[in-house]
């Protein structure tokens, strides 16, 4: 198994709709988690963190679930600017070192 | 004005060279990285410094070798460079306080193609 895993899509929806994805972990100790977003040919840019409680910027609501090992991202009222790659990232730390794991991305792209 | 930059952009060299790419950063950040992308997007950690310390060290082939000369710069050297290290490397820095689990800023990247 995969230590994060996602589904690569793409998800293809019409502006307006909500789009969810999931993100799975491995590492029961995992303890920090994020969502990016990659352009195409571009870096990836911070999109959110994701807390425990769950956490809300805009349109976009992250949640997380420690019990079942995964983090969603919900975008609602999706615009055409929404069409990227979203990838999940989950850190954690053993012994003295860190560990940073990305996601595969979930392409997403939006249609007028 | 850039706040993390590497060189350069683009870069394409023929199998068995040596080369460099080079990571700065003006963000005052304490931790560095060096991550690399591959055909299939996947997005993978290779090195982390912190303060010019080196604390993650994925199992990358030891052609790969990083040098933090001070806290703005890392810089990774390829030694003998193979067709599988075609790629898009990303440099990226986090602020100080309990990295890995800050927001990490990315360079633009730096597309190697070897031939």
């Amino acid at each position: 198994r995969k230590e994060v895993e996602q589904d690569p899509g793409p998800f293809n929806v019409p502006e307006g709709a909500t789009v969810a994805f999931n993100c799975t972990y491995s590492n029961s100790a995992s303890q920090s988690f994020f969502w990016y977003r990659q352009d195409c040919r571009k870096e990836p840019k911070l999109l959110m963190s994701v807390y425990s409680s769950g956490n809300e910027d805009g349109r976009f609501t992250a949640q997380l679930n420690r019990a079942s090992q995964y983090i969603s991202l919900l975008i609602r009222d999706s615009k055409l600017s929404d069409s990227a790659t979203y990838l999940c990232v989950v850190s954690f730390r053993y012994s003295s070192a860190s560990k940073i794991i990305f996601g595969s991305g979930t392409r997403l792209s939006i249609r007028p | 004005d850039t706040a993390v930059s590497q060189t350069p952009k683009y870069l394409v060299t023929q199998m068995g060279n040596d080369k460099s790419i080079k990571c700065e950063q003006n963000l005052g950040h304490d931790t560095m990285y060096w991550y690399k992308q591959d055909s299939k997007k996947f997005l993978k950690i290779m090195f982390s410094y912190n303060n010019k310390e080196l604390i993650i060290n994925e199992t990358v082939p030891n052609r790969f070798s990083p040098k933090s000369p001070d806290k703005a710069h890392l810089n990774l050297h390829i030694n003998s460079l193979e067709l599988g290290d075609s790629a898009v490397y990303f440099c990226a820095s986090s602020p100080p306080g309990g990295a890995p689990y800050n927001e990490q800023f990315f360079g633009p990247g730096t597309r190697l193609t070897v031939l």
